[in-house]
């Protein structure tokens, strides 16, 4: 069975600096590497999605990459804003989604 | 982009009695939709696969009778807690699958749906 885990579970850092969220899996054999944002109390708001043969996928200041053989893709977050606190969570796709434990940023003013 | 749709928002019940969800697709025919289940501070766990038409595909662990999925239509899954307990306090996200001709099927996330039960 796939297995997700996410490297920090929580992050804190100052405005302004970029960091990197990690995301690993057991199983290569996937369709998609995708990461989502969830505000406190909220639903899932998708953020980005690597099909299983792109390396990476970029949307403003956000960039995920994937490397489906090592079972890594990380979610690199440039010059962070205190809007960008949230949890983050990464799903490997396969006929359902395997989510990970979430990374919780907090991004201080 | 697809719009996935849950009713109530926010529920709270005595213990013993019995919520039904809705999870709606919006804009598209959802032959497959998903159940899950988050804890505080905690990631999604699959309840249950949707499949219009037909009985529902639950994950290990999870009791069928307690947690009753019917899916009439190609855009409507309901999840219904029978005798609800305070155990069965959680956030509940629904997804429907948006197949495509090219690539992988997609998902598309409800808001969620807070249960307390007291």
């Amino acid at each position: 069975k796939q297995e997700v885990t996410q490297i920090p579970a929580a992050l804190s850092v100052p405005e302004g600096e970029n960091l990197v969220l990690n995301c690993s899996f057991t199983d290569s054999a996937i369709y998609n590497l995708q990461w989502f944002r969830q505000d406190p109390g909220k639903g899932l708001t998708s953020l980005l999605l690597i099909q299983s043969s792109q390396r990476e996928q970029t949307s403003g200041r956000l960039n995920a990459s994937l490397d489906k053989s090592s079972g890594r893709s990380t979610l690199y977050i440039a010059a962070s804003q205190p809007g960008d606190s949230a949890t983050y969570l990464c799903a490997a796709t396969g006929n359902q989604f395997y989510f990970g434990t979430g990374t919780s940023l907090t991004v201080i003013p | 982009g697809a719009v996935v749709s849950q009713h109530p928002s926010r529920v709270i019940c005595k213990s013993g009695t019995s919520v039904k969800i809705e999870c709606r697709s919006l804009d598209f025919q959802a032959t497959t939709m998903f159940w899950y289940r988050q804890f505080p501070k905690q990631s999604l766990m699959l309840m249950a696969t949707s499949n219009e038409g037909s009985k529902a595909t639950y994950e290990q662990g999870v009791e069928k009778d307690k947690f009753l999925i019917n899916h009439a239509s190609l855009t409507l899954s309901t999840l219904t807690v029978t005798s609800a307990h305070p155990e069965d306090s959680s956030f509940y996200i629904c997804s429907a699958k948006r197949p495509h001709r090219e690539g992988a099927d997609t998902q598309y996330f409800g808001p969620g749906t807070r249960l307390t039960v007291l």
